[in-house]
């Protein structure tokens, strides 16, 4: 089974740089995605990670660890309009999605 | 920007009516999913399809039924609307590919009174 945690919530101050953390069980996956989701609308994709490293997208860097079974979303300078949950989802060979629970981020002005 | 579509956006209807939530994409994606989603709660898929006249229940249980008659059209079937289907109701498709980079669409949000 693939089990998949991110912390509940989470709090920052616009303008900073704020860290959300994803671990994971899984016997094995393609890729790692990370979604954006305001409330009551959509998830939008943000990143994907196949490999072991960084991968930067203005703003927003995501980064895998496999051997760890670690990987976190990395936003800077933050904005008021990145409050919204943060999706941690696992893409296998079946062809689906397993999501993690999210992270609720509140930038605070 | 994808383009899938779904309808109603919102629906308020009564016990035990048969409702169905619509879905279209027009990329031609072949893999199309249905995920529901309460308030604050994680996305569960409920169906998949790999393409036209494919099904596939997903990891979580539910009452509703799907179809896929035609490459961009995945409706979603209630035969029989109760309160415990509140809920939101969220459509995506995926490229072909390892990659499977889900496109999601705007959701249902149902309320069944």
């Amino acid at each position: 089974g693939q089990n998949i945690d991110q912390p509940t919530e989470m709090t920052a101050t616009e303008g900073a740089i704020v860290q959300i953390n994803c671990t994971y069980q899984t016997s094995g996956f393609n890729g790692l995605f990370w979604y954006q989701q305001h409330a009551g609308e959509a998830p939008t994709f943000l990143s994907y990670n196949v490999l072991d490293g960084l991968e930067e997208k203005g703003r927003f860097s995501s980064f895998l660890s496999r051997s760890k079974g670690y990987s976190y979303l990395l936003l800077k300078e933050l904005q008021m309009k990145d409050s919204a949950s943060y999706l941690c989802a696992l893409g296998g060979a079946t062809n689906k999605l397993i999501f993690g629970t999210g992270t609720l981020l509140a930038v605070q002005p | 920007e994808a383009d899938i579509y779904q309808t109603p956006r919102y629906l308020v209807i009564g016990t035990g009516k048969k409702i169905t939530l619509e879905c279209s994409q027009t990329m031609g994606h072949d893999k199309m999913y249905w995920y529901q989603q309460d308030p604050g709660m994680e996305l569960h898929l409920i169906h998949y399809s790999y393409g036209v006249n494919s099904t596939e229940k997903g990891d979580l249980s539910s009452e509703s039924t799907v179809s896929r008659i035609r490459t961009e059209h995945f409706p979603l079937t209630l035969e029989s609307a109760r309160p415990s289907h509140t809920s939101q109701y969220l459509c995506a498709s995926s490229e072909p590919g390892s990659r499977n980079e889900q496109f999601f669409g705007p959701g249902t949000r149902l309320t069944v009174l």
